[in-house]
Order: structure tokens, then C-alpha cells, then sequence
């Protein structure tokens, strides 16, 4: 069966850098683009971009440039979110959901605090 | 523009229809989702293509489309449907965008 198993929580400090990852199963990685979202607390559903999971290829929507990159590892079927420079207001659960959306990871929650 | 326009907030008693509108100009070009939050959970995908439903989904839920506007319908809601929707579409240049969510209440 389909599964996307997302890294856990952490607790960052601003300035620093995290990495989520995204370790998908049941289906050929490379088949299927990858989605990622993000909710800030009580907020709604961003989308922040997607991957070419063939090419590599990211595509970052507004306001997601510059401090955030998506990347793969695709021998390990796997999908990865770099925020860099954190602040405060990043502090949020990021989702990756498969292309099409039927699929999505339990999310990560990024907190940034001092 | 990208933006997509949803009510706040909803509220049905148990056994009536909710309806839930999502509104924006890309709607007019490009298919619509419509997505189910419960707290504490990622999202469910509950309507694709404006109108199909993902096997699982029950027949309760439905979807419809009409120039910039699309309609989730929940016909005969259950205390269970409570929950934050979200309509999403592609805008332009492989862009995507989620309205900004619903909360419907079912009491």
C-alpha cells in the first residue's frame, strides 16, 4: 500500500537550518510528483511548491523562494524540505503529498523558538 | 488571480445539506479539489475534478462547478462530517493555490 512516512518533530532555533524528509513506499517514486504544504497553527492549507521527481525539477509557489528547497534522493525514494535562516513565523506542520493528492504524509511540525 | 474565496464558516444541523462554495477566476479554466481537515489530521481528499469522487469517499459528498464558482455538497451531513474543507486549483505556470478553508459545524 501507498505510504508517505515523514521525519519527526523539531524545535529549532532562529537562524538555524532544518531538513524534513518525505520516505514514500508502495509505488514507483518516480512515477508521481510530490506536493508540499504547510499549515501555521490554526491557519489554513499553503501551498509551497512541487518536485519533478523525475527531472528533479522544484517549482516554488510565492513566498517560498530563496530560504526553501526541495530536493530527492531517489535511490531511497525519498523527498526532502530545507528551510534555511529559520524565523519564527515558519513555525508550522509541513505536509508532502503525492501528486493527486490521495496520499499524503502524517506531517512534520517545525518549531522555531528561542 | 489566484486567489480562491471560501466562507469562514458553515453550520447545518445533523441530517440537512451543506453546501460550501469556493470562488476564483482560475476556476473558470482549471478542475477543483475539495479536501476534509479533522483536527490533528492531515487532509483527506474528497472530491477531484470538480465533481468525481476517490473510492471511500460516501456518496453524501459531491461536487459541482458553475463558471468561477465551485459547490461541495454534503447532503444529509453527519456529526462526523464536521471538519475545515479546502477547495485548491491550478492557476497558471504549473502554480497551485488552496482557498482559505471552511470550518462547518454540525449540530
Amino acid at each position: 500500500q501507498v505510504q508517505l512516512v515523514q521525519s519527526g518533530s523539531e524545535l529549532k532555533k532562529p537562524g538555524a537550518s532544518v531538513k524534513v524528509s518525505c520516505k514514500a513506499s508502495g509505488y514507483t517514486f518516480t512515477s508521481y510528483a510530490m506536493n508540499w504544504v504547510r499549515q501555521a497553527p490554526g491557519q489554513g492549507l499553503e501551498w509551497m511548491g512541487w518536485i519533478n521527481t523525475n527531472t528533479g525539477n522544484p517549482t516554488y509557489a510565492q513566498g517560498f523562494t530563496g530560504r526553501f528547497v526541495f530536493s530527492l534522493d531517489t535511490s531511497v525514494s525519498t523527498a526532502y524540505l530545507q528551510i534555511s535562516s529559520l524565523k519564527a513565523e515558519d513555525t508550522a506542520v509541513y505536509y508532502c503529498a503525492r501528486d493527486g493528492y490521495n496520499f499524503w504524509g502524517q506531517g512534520t511540525l517545525v518549531t522555531v523558538s528561542s | 488571480s489566484y486567489e480562491l474565496t471560501q466562507p469562514s464558516s458553515v453550520s447545518v444541523s445533523p441530517g440537512q445539506t451543506a453546501r460550501i462554495t469556493c470562488s476564483g477566476d482560475v476556476l473558470a479554466k482549471k478542475y477543483a479539489r475539495w479536501f476534509q481537515q479533522k483536527p490533528g489530521q492531515a487532509p483527506v481528499l474528497v472530491i477531484y475534478k470538480d465533481s468525481e469522487r476517490p473510492s471511500g469517499i460516501p456518496e453524501r459528498f459531491s461536487g459541482s462547478s458553475s463558471g468561477t464558482t465551485v459547490t461541495l455538497t454534503i447532503s444529509g451531513a453527519q456529526v462526523e462530517d464536521e471538519a475545515d474543507y479546502y477547495c485548491y486549483s491550478a492557476a497558471d505556470n504549473n502554480l497551485k493555490v488552496f482557498g482559505g478553508g471552511t470550518k462547518l459545524t454540525v449540530l
